[in-house]
């Protein structure tokens, strides 16, 4: 089974500002990754596949990098809307789908 | 408009049983891998069982055994028979489509098991 690796746990950033949060995998999932965005109450939306491409609707500061076991998601300036928690999921070798534990990321 | 929309949850004693179904509109349940995901009060997103188009079906450890996920391709809705549940089964309860990503996800069913 391949373990997913989300840092950091929580992440303080302002309004306008970049986030980046990191997912590592415990072995290579070349580009078979996925982000997740949840807000409190609702369930999880799909932000980014193939570690880059965005889904249908997501914004472009909105982006994704990474190949092997190193990826990144990148927000460029942070909105108030998007504040929540962000899961990584890889695709390679399932069953078992695996997902990160999450990162929270909160409003400094 | 392709959406997913559970239903069945409830409070339930340990031990008990229950079914989950997760309405598909807008896309073929059966042309399509098809999960289940679940997320504990306050944690992290577990995977739960899928089923796929040709109609194998996977489970996680945690509940292999104890659950079954099928579908009813004439009204195109999933189902997640629960038995033998455990207050750690405790959670709400997705569906999503599966075929690699998930996507879309149903807005969530809570399934309580407490005394």
């Amino acid at each position: 089974e391949i373990v997913m690796t989300q840092s950091p746990a929580t992440l303080s950033v302002s309004p306008g500002e970049r986030a980046t949060l990191s997912c590592r995998a415990s072995q290579s999932v070349s580009s078979y990754l996925a982000w997740y965005q949840q807000k409190p109450g609702q369930a999880p939306r799909l932000l980014i596949y193939g570690a880059s491409a965005r889904a249908t609707g997501i914004p472009a500061r909105f982006s994704g990098s990474g190949s092997g076991t190193e990826f990144t998601l990148t927000i460029s300036s942070l909105q108030s809307e998007d504040f929540a928690v962000y899961y990584c999921q890889q695709y390679t070798d399932w069953p078992p789908y695996t997902f990160g534990q999450g990162t929270k990321l909160e409003i400094k | 408009e392709v959406q997913l929309v559970e239903s069945g949850g409830g409070l339930i004693q340990p031990g008990g049983s229950l079914r989950l179904s997760c309405a598909a509109s807008g896309f073929i349940v059966s042309y399509n891998y098809m999960s289940w995901v679940r997320q504990a009060p306050g944690r992290g997103l577990e995977w739960v069982s899928v089923i796929y188009s040709g109609g194998s079906t996977f489970y996680a450890d945690s509940v292999k055994g104890r659950f079954t996920i099928s579908r009813d391709n004439s009204k195109n809705t999933l189902y997640l028979q629960m038995n033998t549940l455990r207050a750690e089964d405790t959670a709400v309860y997705y569906c999503a489509r599966s075929n690699n990503w998930f996507d879309p996800w149903g807005q969530g069913t809570l399934v309580t098991v407490s005394s």
